[in-house]
Protein backbone atom coordinates (compact mmCIF):
# COMPACT_ATOMS: atom_id res chain seq x y z
CA UNK A 1 0.00 0.00 0.00
CA UNK A 2 1.18 3.68 0.21
CA UNK A 3 0.49 6.78 2.26
CA UNK A 4 -0.90 9.76 0.04
CA UNK A 5 -1.11 13.23 1.11
CA UNK A 6 -3.50 16.04 -0.12
CA UNK A 7 -3.09 19.69 0.45
CA UNK A 8 -5.15 21.30 1.19
CA UNK A 9 -7.77 19.29 3.07
CA UNK A 10 -10.33 21.86 2.26
CA UNK A 11 -10.24 25.10 0.39
CA UNK A 12 -13.15 27.81 -0.23
CA UNK A 13 -12.85 29.87 -3.34
CA UNK A 14 -13.84 32.92 -5.59
CA UNK A 15 -15.15 31.98 -8.73
CA UNK A 16 -12.78 33.13 -11.26
CA UNK A 17 -9.73 32.08 -9.59
CA UNK A 18 -7.91 29.16 -9.98
CA UNK A 19 -6.83 26.26 -7.18
CA UNK A 20 -3.70 24.25 -7.29
CA UNK A 21 -4.28 20.62 -5.29
CA UNK A 22 -1.30 18.76 -4.58
CA UNK A 23 -0.70 15.04 -4.53
CA UNK A 24 2.62 13.19 -2.47
CA UNK A 25 2.96 9.49 -2.14
CA UNK A 26 5.48 8.17 0.64
CA UNK A 27 6.81 5.42 -2.14
CA UNK A 28 7.28 5.51 -5.98
CA UNK A 29 4.46 4.48 -7.97
CA UNK A 30 4.18 3.50 -11.13
CA UNK A 31 0.51 5.51 -11.58
CA UNK A 32 -1.28 8.54 -10.46
CA UNK A 33 -4.61 9.78 -11.42
CA UNK A 34 -6.79 12.61 -10.33
CA UNK A 35 -10.61 11.90 -10.05
CA UNK A 36 -13.68 14.13 -8.79
CA UNK A 37 -16.77 13.28 -6.37
CA UNK A 38 -19.38 16.15 -7.01
CA UNK A 39 -21.87 16.31 -4.12
CA UNK A 40 -23.80 12.94 -3.17
CA UNK A 41 -22.24 11.97 -6.62
CA UNK A 42 -19.85 8.60 -7.38
CA UNK A 43 -16.36 9.25 -8.21
CA UNK A 44 -15.49 10.26 -12.00
CA UNK A 45 -11.93 10.22 -13.55
CA UNK A 46 -10.90 13.36 -14.34
CA UNK A 47 -6.82 12.75 -16.10
CA UNK A 48 -4.31 10.13 -15.29
CA UNK A 49 -1.31 11.86 -14.70
CA UNK A 50 2.03 10.73 -16.62
CA UNK A 51 5.47 11.08 -14.95
CA UNK A 52 7.48 14.15 -17.38
CA UNK A 53 5.10 14.17 -20.03
CA UNK A 54 1.11 15.48 -20.59
CA UNK A 55 -1.74 14.04 -18.60
CA UNK A 56 -3.92 12.01 -20.26
CA UNK A 57 -7.42 13.15 -19.75
CA UNK A 58 -11.21 11.62 -19.75
CA UNK A 59 -13.88 12.78 -22.15
CA UNK A 60 -15.40 16.31 -21.22
CA UNK A 61 -11.91 17.31 -19.15
CA UNK A 62 -10.06 19.57 -21.01
CA UNK A 63 -6.11 20.96 -20.24
CA UNK A 64 -6.75 24.38 -19.91
CA UNK A 65 -9.30 23.91 -17.17
CA UNK A 66 -7.74 21.10 -15.50
CA UNK A 67 -3.91 21.34 -15.59
CA UNK A 68 -1.99 18.66 -14.18
CA UNK A 69 1.76 18.07 -13.48
CA UNK A 70 3.86 15.16 -12.18
CA UNK A 71 7.54 15.94 -12.23
CA UNK A 72 8.85 12.92 -10.51
CA UNK A 73 7.32 9.25 -9.22
CA UNK A 74 5.81 10.94 -6.24
CA UNK A 75 4.53 14.06 -6.68
CA UNK A 76 1.36 15.39 -8.44
CA UNK A 77 -0.75 18.42 -9.16
CA UNK A 78 -3.77 19.53 -10.21
CA UNK A 79 -5.20 22.91 -11.16
CA UNK A 80 -9.10 23.82 -10.99
CA UNK A 81 -8.99 27.49 -13.05
CA UNK A 82 -11.37 29.78 -13.67
CA UNK A 83 -13.51 28.58 -10.69
CA UNK A 84 -17.21 28.72 -10.94
CA UNK A 85 -19.63 27.34 -8.35
CA UNK A 86 -20.12 24.20 -10.34
CA UNK A 87 -16.90 23.38 -9.16
CA UNK A 88 -17.65 22.84 -6.07
CA UNK A 89 -16.56 19.30 -5.56
CA UNK A 90 -14.27 17.21 -3.63
CA UNK A 91 -11.12 16.04 -5.68
CA UNK A 92 -9.10 12.89 -5.40
CA UNK A 93 -5.79 11.74 -6.63
CA UNK A 94 -5.27 7.65 -6.39
CA UNK A 95 -2.14 5.82 -6.88
CA UNK A 96 -1.33 2.36 -8.27
CA UNK A 97 1.83 0.50 -8.60
CA UNK A 98 2.28 -2.05 -11.34
CA UNK A 99 -0.33 -4.64 -11.83
CA UNK A 100 -1.72 -3.64 -8.40
CA UNK A 101 -4.82 -2.00 -7.78
CA UNK A 102 -5.51 1.98 -6.66
CA UNK A 103 -5.19 3.52 -3.43
CA UNK A 104 -7.04 7.09 -2.87
CA UNK A 105 -5.68 9.96 -1.25
CA UNK A 106 -8.17 11.99 1.70
CA UNK A 107 -9.71 13.86 -0.67
CA UNK A 108 -9.74 17.54 -1.32
CA UNK A 109 -12.84 19.77 -0.36
CA UNK A 110 -13.23 22.51 -2.98
CA UNK A 111 -16.78 25.00 -2.38
CA UNK A 112 -16.80 27.60 -4.79
CA UNK A 113 -18.77 30.93 -3.90
CA UNK B 1 -15.09 -1.44 -19.55
CA UNK B 2 -18.09 -3.58 -17.74
CA UNK B 3 -21.04 -1.73 -16.46
CA UNK B 4 -21.77 -2.52 -12.61
CA UNK B 5 -25.22 -2.48 -11.20
CA UNK B 6 -25.65 -2.52 -7.51
CA UNK B 7 -28.58 -1.66 -5.15
CA UNK B 8 -28.75 1.73 -4.37
CA UNK B 9 -28.77 1.71 -0.27
CA UNK B 10 -29.20 -1.23 2.39
CA UNK B 11 -30.27 -0.69 5.60
CA UNK B 12 -28.93 -3.60 8.49
CA UNK B 13 -28.61 -4.22 12.02
CA UNK B 14 -25.19 -4.53 13.81
CA UNK B 15 -23.81 -8.11 14.69
CA UNK B 16 -25.56 -9.08 11.41
CA UNK B 17 -24.20 -10.56 7.87
CA UNK B 18 -24.32 -7.91 5.09
CA UNK B 19 -24.50 -8.96 1.85
CA UNK B 20 -24.45 -6.91 -1.53
CA UNK B 21 -25.06 -8.20 -5.04
CA UNK B 22 -23.09 -7.02 -8.41
CA UNK B 23 -24.39 -7.27 -11.80
CA UNK B 24 -21.92 -7.40 -14.46
CA UNK B 25 -22.78 -8.88 -17.35
CA UNK B 26 -20.10 -7.66 -20.09
CA UNK B 27 -17.40 -8.82 -17.49
CA UNK B 28 -14.42 -9.48 -19.72
CA UNK B 29 -12.24 -11.87 -19.67
CA UNK B 30 -9.15 -10.28 -18.48
CA UNK B 31 -11.84 -8.41 -15.76
CA UNK B 32 -11.15 -8.63 -12.11
CA UNK B 33 -13.62 -7.40 -9.37
CA UNK B 34 -12.79 -5.29 -7.14
CA UNK B 35 -14.93 -3.45 -4.34
CA UNK B 36 -14.32 -0.17 -2.35
CA UNK B 37 -15.50 1.15 0.76
CA UNK B 38 -15.82 5.11 1.17
CA UNK B 39 -16.75 6.79 4.43
CA UNK B 40 -18.32 10.55 4.45
CA UNK B 41 -14.98 12.80 3.60
CA UNK B 42 -12.81 10.18 3.10
CA UNK B 43 -11.21 8.76 -0.37
CA UNK B 44 -12.41 4.96 -1.10
CA UNK B 45 -10.53 2.28 1.01
CA UNK B 46 -9.61 -1.16 -1.24
CA UNK B 47 -11.44 -3.81 0.13
CA UNK B 48 -11.06 -7.11 -1.75
CA UNK B 49 -10.32 -8.04 -5.40
CA UNK B 50 -10.99 -11.75 -7.16
CA UNK B 51 -11.31 -12.79 -10.49
CA UNK B 52 -13.09 -16.62 -9.86
CA UNK B 53 -14.91 -18.17 -7.04
CA UNK B 54 -14.15 -16.98 -3.20
CA UNK B 55 -12.00 -14.95 -1.95
CA UNK B 56 -12.09 -14.25 1.72
CA UNK B 57 -9.13 -11.27 3.79
CA UNK B 58 -10.05 -10.31 7.39
CA UNK B 59 -12.27 -7.49 6.37
CA UNK B 60 -14.81 -9.25 3.81
CA UNK B 61 -15.00 -12.04 1.45
CA UNK B 62 -16.23 -12.21 -2.01
CA UNK B 63 -18.18 -14.99 -3.85
CA UNK B 64 -17.66 -14.78 -7.68
CA UNK B 65 -19.71 -17.67 -9.20
CA UNK B 66 -18.76 -19.76 -12.50
CA UNK B 67 -20.32 -17.51 -15.68
CA UNK B 68 -18.66 -14.32 -13.33
CA UNK B 69 -21.74 -12.18 -14.14
CA UNK B 70 -22.49 -11.05 -11.11
CA UNK B 71 -20.40 -11.03 -7.72
CA UNK B 72 -21.40 -10.95 -4.20
CA UNK B 73 -19.54 -8.92 -1.23
CA UNK B 74 -20.02 -10.31 2.16
CA UNK B 75 -19.49 -8.64 5.35
CA UNK B 76 -19.73 -10.67 8.28
CA UNK B 77 -21.32 -9.30 11.74
CA UNK B 78 -20.99 -5.52 10.75
CA UNK B 79 -20.97 -2.61 13.39
CA UNK B 80 -21.55 0.71 13.46
CA UNK B 81 -18.36 1.74 11.95
CA UNK B 82 -19.19 0.22 8.82
CA UNK B 83 -21.60 2.31 7.26
CA UNK B 84 -20.48 3.69 4.52
CA UNK B 85 -20.89 3.48 0.45
CA UNK B 86 -19.84 0.30 -0.88
CA UNK B 87 -18.43 0.19 -4.59
CA UNK B 88 -18.33 -2.41 -7.07
CA UNK B 89 -15.86 -2.35 -9.57
CA UNK B 90 -14.89 -3.91 -12.91
CA UNK B 91 -11.78 -3.86 -15.11
CA UNK B 92 -8.27 -5.51 -16.36
CA UNK B 93 -6.13 -4.08 -13.07
CA UNK B 94 -3.38 -6.25 -14.07
CA UNK B 95 -2.17 -4.49 -16.90
CA UNK B 96 0.72 -1.53 -15.34
CA UNK B 97 -0.76 0.97 -18.20
CA UNK B 98 -4.32 2.61 -18.30
CA UNK B 99 -5.47 1.03 -14.99
CA UNK B 100 -8.53 3.06 -15.03
CA UNK B 101 -11.22 2.61 -12.52
CA UNK B 102 -15.12 3.36 -13.52
CA UNK B 103 -16.75 3.70 -10.14
CA UNK B 104 -20.70 2.93 -10.47
CA UNK B 105 -22.95 4.66 -8.54
CA UNK B 106 -22.30 2.39 -5.44
CA UNK B 107 -24.59 0.98 -2.51
CA UNK B 108 -25.57 2.89 0.43
CA UNK B 109 -25.05 0.61 3.96
CA UNK B 110 -26.62 1.87 7.04
CA UNK B 111 -25.97 -0.22 10.12
CA UNK B 112 -28.52 0.85 12.81
CA UNK B 113 -27.87 -0.42 16.25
Amino acid sequence: SAVISQKPSRDICQRGTSLTIQCQVDSQVTMMFWYRQQPGQSLTLIATANQGSEATYESGFVIDKFPISRPNLTFSTLTVSNLSPEDSSIYLCSVAFASETQYFGPGTRLLVL
Amino acid sequence: LAKTTQPISMDSYEGQEVNITCSHNNIATNDYITWYQQFPSQGPRFIIQGYKTKVTNEVASLFIPADRKSSTLSLPRVSLSDTAVYYCLVGDQIKAAGNKLTFGGGTRVLVKP
